[in-house]
């Protein structure tokens, strides 16, 4: 079945430690998103990625970090610098890259809290 | 910073009612104008999309409307359902980024049997 895998389901984080969330696409799709929810305040864009090696910030992404090194594969480490890392986190991939206006698609997404 | 103001914040209506959620956009790139249904746990899922050259689109029981010269869109969600109590949130091209989204805040519809 094609589509993106999100892991884990929940997660915790403890005072002063980075956690990585995992984000798997089989659907071969050129950009891939991070977004962060909160409870009313939609979807915040994080880091987005248009193509291998290659990422750029968006809206919110202090105390965020990515990398890009496989098409299929966008892991968001959330750093000890964010201080209210707790939310819904959701990853989604867009087929088509940069000029595409291909509709985007979302993961079940990754709940974190703080311990 | 470029917005998607959505409205209401949530909505109740009757089995077999007609829900109506508002989108209003500011200066965007013309592209398309997803509409997302989310369930509680879940990734929100592509429920229906326009692009701008046209004013109405239908899937089903759903219809976008959209007014260009208004800078607005609205869905419609005919003979309502229990089954549609979820999440929905509308999105509009972010200007100056091929592909990115902007998101509205959300509307909570509860549907009562």
């Amino acid at each position: 079945d094609g589509g993106i895998t999100q892991s884990p389901k929940y997660l915790f984080r403890k005072e002063g430690q980075n956690v990585t969330l995992s984000c798997e696409q089989n659907l071969n799709h050129d950009a891939m998103y991070w977004y962060r929810q909160d409870p009313g305040q939609g979807l915040r864009l994080i880091y987005y990625s248009q193509i291998v090696n290659d990422f750029q910030k968006g809206d919110i992404a202090e105390g965020y970090s990515v990398s890009r090194e496989k098409k299929e594969s966008f892991p968001l480490t959330v750093t000890s610098a964010q201080k209210n890392p707790t939310a819904f986190y959701l990853c989604a991939s867009r087929a088509g890259g940069r000029y595409s206006n291909q509709p985007q698609h979302f993961g079940d997404g990754t709940r974190l809290s703080i311990l | 910073q470029q917005q998607v103001k959505q409205s209401p914040q949530s909505l109740i209506v009757q089995k077999g009612g007609i829900s109506i959620i508002n989108c209003a956009y500011e200066n965007t790139a013309f592209d398309y104008f997803p509409w997302y249904q989310q369930f509680p746990g879940k990734g929100p899922a592509l429920l229906i999309a326009i692009r701008p050259d046209v004013s109405e689109k239908k899937e089903g029981r759903f219809t976008i409307s959209f007014n260009k010269s208004a800078k607005q869109f609205s869905l419609h969600i005919m003979d309502s359902q229990p089954g549609d109590s979820a999440t929905y949130f509308c999105a509009a091209p972010r200007e100056g980024s091929q592909g990115n989204l902007i998101f509205g805040k959300g509307t909570k519809l509860s549907v009562k049997p």
